[in-house]
């Protein structure tokens, strides 16, 4: 069964700081997500991973994938109030047809602080 | 172009009703896929549609149900509300266009569903 780990829980940074969001995966996947998410409200894609090796910026937010690993890095810089939200890592295994199933991380709760 | 819209966005129901949640996707995807959010549970995967078949189940009772119609269009049903199926229950959907090839997911708004 594949599982998704992710670390940490929760992280409180102070603006301007730099900090890594870490998610470790148990079994070869075709894709790694990065979502964002805001109290109440639904999950905003931010990045979609599909090799090894492949980085992926916007922003402040960059993130990476090791697919040898098994980790996905999701690095901070600089942060800012405004990125305070829950993100979630999710693993994507696609079989034939349909046959989709995203099995997410626990979730990293951040909040920046002024 | 549309997103995936979900319907309704709040409910409240009371232990032992039924509850109907309704998910239409974006245009020409014809993939649609349930997920349950807890605080305790987290993310879960609940079932995957495809072509009207639900092509994948996740590790819920029986009194979580779906279909999907011909229009792509799927419901989600729970029967016999607990106070545990209080959730925001999400939508997703995804544009398929081979064997292995799928667009990524794309997420509705979803419904938060209140028992009491």
């Amino acid at each position: 069964e594949l599982k998704v780990e992710q670390n940490p829980l929760f992280l409180s940074m102070q603006e301007g700081k730099n900090y890594t969001i870490y998610c470790n995966y148990s079994t070869t996947s075709d894709r790694l997500y990065w979502y964002r998410q805001d109290p109440g409200k639904s999950l905003e894609s931010l990045f979609v991973l599909l090799s090894n090796g492949a980085v992926k910026q916007e922003g402040r937010l960059m993130a990476s994938l090791d697919t040898k690993a098994r980790l996905s890095t999701l690095h901070i810089t600089a942060a800012v109030h405004d990125l305070s939200a829950t993100y979630f890592c999710a693993v994507d295994i696609i079989r034939d047809f349909g046959n989709e199933k995203l099995t997410f991380g626990t979730g990293t709760r951040l909040t920046i602080i002024p | 172009k549309a997103g995936v819209t979900q319907t309704p966005r709040y409910l409240i129901k009371t232990r032992g009703q039924q509850v109907t949640l309704s998910c239409s996707p974006i245009s020409g995807h014809r993939s649609v896929s349930w997920y349950q959010q807890t605080p305790g549970q987290g993310l879960q995967f609940l079932f995957e549609y495809f072509s009207e078949t639900q092509r994948n189940k996740g590790n819920f009772p029986g009194r979580f149900s779906g279909r999907q119609f011909s229009n792509s269009r799927s419901e989600m049903n729970v029967s016999t509300l607990e106070l545990g199926d209080s959730a925001l229950y999400l939508c997703a959907s995804s544009l398929v266009w081979g064997a292995g090839k799928r667009t990524e997911a794309f997420f509705g708004q979803g419904t938060r569903l209140t028992v009491v």
